[in-house]
């Protein structure tokens, strides 16, 4: 099993570009959520599903569209980059409860300039 | 919303010593779960230790073990034996129904 995986790793934008973070997952996971991580703040859940067809809404979500139309497959767009949106994106992956470890990808470090 | 708080933006101990990294959550939902997560140098994130908020009883990975007071709304995690590998940065976590939320992280240095 490959687990949870993200593309790219690096990614440099320009204000006002649009990009898609992929993420995918092998191990037929209902959960999957993005975070992203900002130096002294810890993560911060952007977008979650619980399974296909169902998204909702984390604590950042403004700025981010997700869509969830396969059970592998989690992508995370940035409709209009802004320099606020410079981060370090994960995605995570887990069984259907609350109780399930999350794996988490191995992250991918935007820089919007 | 739940808001969890980590204290300790930095703690250091001696190799083979004990070391205590503190969390505290806030929340009005009765059934949640808790969990810490180390991230090292590499920034993968992986699951140290988890407590369902229903089980009075503390839970104990192998040299990893919590205190868990429900009524303080308080979640530790105590490292023993520490390793030079332990070195990271330690988050704290909660989930309730569906929504996840971290700590800001403790980063742990470990002195040989």
């Amino acid at each position: 099993n490959a687990g949870v995986t993200q593309t790219p790793k690096f990614q440099v934008l320009k204000t006002g570009q649009s990009m898609t973070l992929q993420c995918a997952q092998d191990m037929n996971h209902e959960y999957m959520s993005w975070y992203r991580q900002d130096p002294g703040m810890g993560l911060r859940l952007i977008h979650y599903s619980v399974g296909a067809g169902i998204t909702d809404q984390g604590e950042v979500p403004n700025g981010y569209n997700v869509s969830r139309s396969t059970t592998e497959d989690f992508p995370l767009r940035l409709l209009s980059a802004a320099p606020s949106q410079t981060s370090v994106y994960f995605c995570a992956s887990s069984l259907g409860t609350p109780r399930d470890e999350q794996f988490f990808g191995p992250g991918t470090r935007l820089t919007v300039l | 919303a739940q808001t969890v708080t980590q204290s300790q933006p930095e703690m250091s101990v001696q190799e083979a010593e004990t070391v205590t990294l503190s969390c505290t959550y806030d929340t009005s939902e009765s059934d949640y779960y808790l969990f810490w997560y180390k991230q090292p140098p590499s920034r993968q994130m992986i699951l140290v230790i988890r407590q369902e908020a229903y089980k009075q009883q503390n839970a104990t990975e192998n040299r990893f073990s919590v205190n868990f007071q429900k009524a303080a709304k308080s979640f530790s995690l105590k490292i023993s034996d520490s390793q030079l590998g332990d070195a990271a940065m330690y988050f704290c976590a909660y989930r309730g129904s569906n929504d996840m939320r971290f700590g800001a992280g403790t980063r742990l240095t470990v002195k040989p």
